[in-house]
């Protein structure tokens, strides 16, 4: 079974530019997750799709910004990039949200260095 | 205040020895607990979850949750080279898709 996959798996843009990022969950999972892992930050919570909805947006600006397609794939679009926005952005697919604990899996994560 | 405070480290050890991660945390909603161990330039991969208090064992991994004092751990036992990576602590606070709220991670080091 093949696992979260993410596009590109580097990227060089310089301040002010647009990025877009792409996520394919695991085959049945509905829910995506974006996280922010900065130098010396830790894995910060970006966004939650579930069923092609936002559901929940952590503590970033709007510039940050997202959607799911019916087919649960997820796009990252981070607008009028800034020094601070060079991280590894990762997705993370869980199976629904409801029942009892299921696990995120994570994808390799796309590199993002801002100049 | 972070909700999840973790040591970042690093943590350097002789392969064979016990190592010991911990985690506190200051949200007393948090149920689920979660160890992901992150090798560089890869994506985090659970290693285990826990959700009462007490002791779960995976092998040479166990986790141990104590929420009176709010604090977690992970012990390796017999550690290899092979467990050198970054070791993430990370909690949420139902079994609703909620986001996981993340610890810095510790460098862990396992030396021949």
């Amino acid at each position: 079974e093949a696992g979260v996959t993410q596009s590109p798996t580097h990227l060089i843009k310089t301040r002010g530019q647009q990025v877009t990022l792409r996520c394919s969950p695991i085959s049945g999972h509905t829910s995506v997750y974006w996280y922010q892992q900065a130098l010396g930050l830790g894995l910060q919570f970006l966004l939650w799709y579930d069923e092609g909805e936002e559901r929940n947006r952590g503590n970033f600006p709007p510039r940050f910004s997202g959607r799911q397609f019916p087919n649960y794939s997820s796009e990252l679009n981070v607008n009028a990039l800034e020094l601070e926005d060079s991280a590894l952005y990762l997705c993370a697919s869980r199976l629904g949200t409801s029942g009892s604990y299921n696990e995120q899996f994570f994808g390799p994560g796309t590199r993002l260095t801002v100049l | 205040q972070k909700e999840v405070e973790q040591d970042p480290g690093p943590l350097s050890v002789p392969e064979g020895a016990i190592v010991s991660l911990n985690c506190t945390y200051s949200n007393s909603a948090f149920q689920y607990f979660m160890w992901y161990r992150q090798y560089s330039r890869k994506g985090p991969e659970l290693l285990m979850y826990t959700y009462s208090s007490g002791n779960k064992e995976d092998g040479r991994f166990t986790a141990q949750v104590d929420k009176s004092s709010k604090y977690i751990s992970l012990f390796i036992r017999d550690s290899q080279p092979s467990d050198s990576a970054t070791y993430l602590c990370a909690m949420k606070n139902s079994n609703s898709g909620y986001a996981l709220n993340f610890g810095k991670g510790t460098s862990l080091l396992v030396t021949p």
